[in-house]
């Protein structure tokens, strides 16, 4: 299985602001996913991003708000933007197990409180 | 979509096994039955999956109903450090995971 990390770990933001957070993968994988875990809920697909083209985002979710880059293989970032304390959540990356497989595996979640 | 549903909660004792159960009933032919995991603040953990046979790995067993309309994960002695969240979640065929609202295990020493 892939390991990912994911940077910040955590933080602390004021409202208004953007935060962007990174995902890296130790091997070339095809489709990435962020997630959101809102507390005490379970996971909401945010968007799936593919390299070398635009993320495709789920109902609810714009990409004024939440832009992804995804430069290559084993690197994405997902920025939350203009944020208020409804966006305090934990955002998650996973990546696809592999071809063939709908197994994802992810990173450990960056845990955001806006105040 | 297919709806995944499961109990809010379960408790089990240290060193037994815990059954686990999950309702698909709109499940589609294709899709795959996975079961992940998640300890306090970390990410899910990938379990087990299946499609239609029962399937064993290290970690844990999946039992398949024939209709398919529903799983259940077995744990077959449960330790202290298995107490997580346990999600049953539907793969859809565009690789997407549609994710219930998980079962927090409970185990007693």
């Amino acid at each position: 299985s892939a390991v990912i990390s994911q940077k910040p770990s955590r933080d602390i933001c004021q409202r208004g602001t953007s935060l962007t957070i990174q995902c890296q993968v130790d091997s070339q994988v095809t489709m990435m996913f962020w997630y959101r875990q809102q507390p005490g809920q379970s996971l909401t697909l945010i968007a799936t991003a593919n390299q070398g083209s635009e993320a495709t985002y789920e109902s609810g979710f714009v990409i004024d708000k939440f832009p992804i880059s995804r430069p290559n293989l084993t690197f994405s970032t997902l920025t939350v933007s203009n944020m208020s304390p409804e966006d305090s959540s934990i955002y998650l990356c996973s990546v696809l197990g592999g071809p063939g497989t709908d197994t994802q595996y992810f990173g450990p979640g960056t845990r955001l409180t806006v105040l | 979509d297919a709806k995944t549903t499961q109990p809010n909660s379960m408790e089990s004792n240290e060193e037994e096994p815990v059954h686990l159960p999950c309702n698909h009933s709109t499940i589609s032919g294709t899709d795959y039955i996975h079961w992940y995991r998640q300890l306090p603040s970390q990410g899910p953990e990938y379990v087990i999956h299946g499609l239609t046979s029962n399937v064993n790995n290290r970690m844990a067993s999946l039992a398949i109903a024939e209709d398919r309309k529903s799983s259940t994960l077995i744990l077959h002695r449960a330790t202290l450090r298995d107490a997580a969240v346990y999600y049953c979640v539907v793969g859809d065929s565009n690789y997407q995971l549609i994710w219930g609202a998980g079962t927090k295990l409970i185990i007693k020493p």
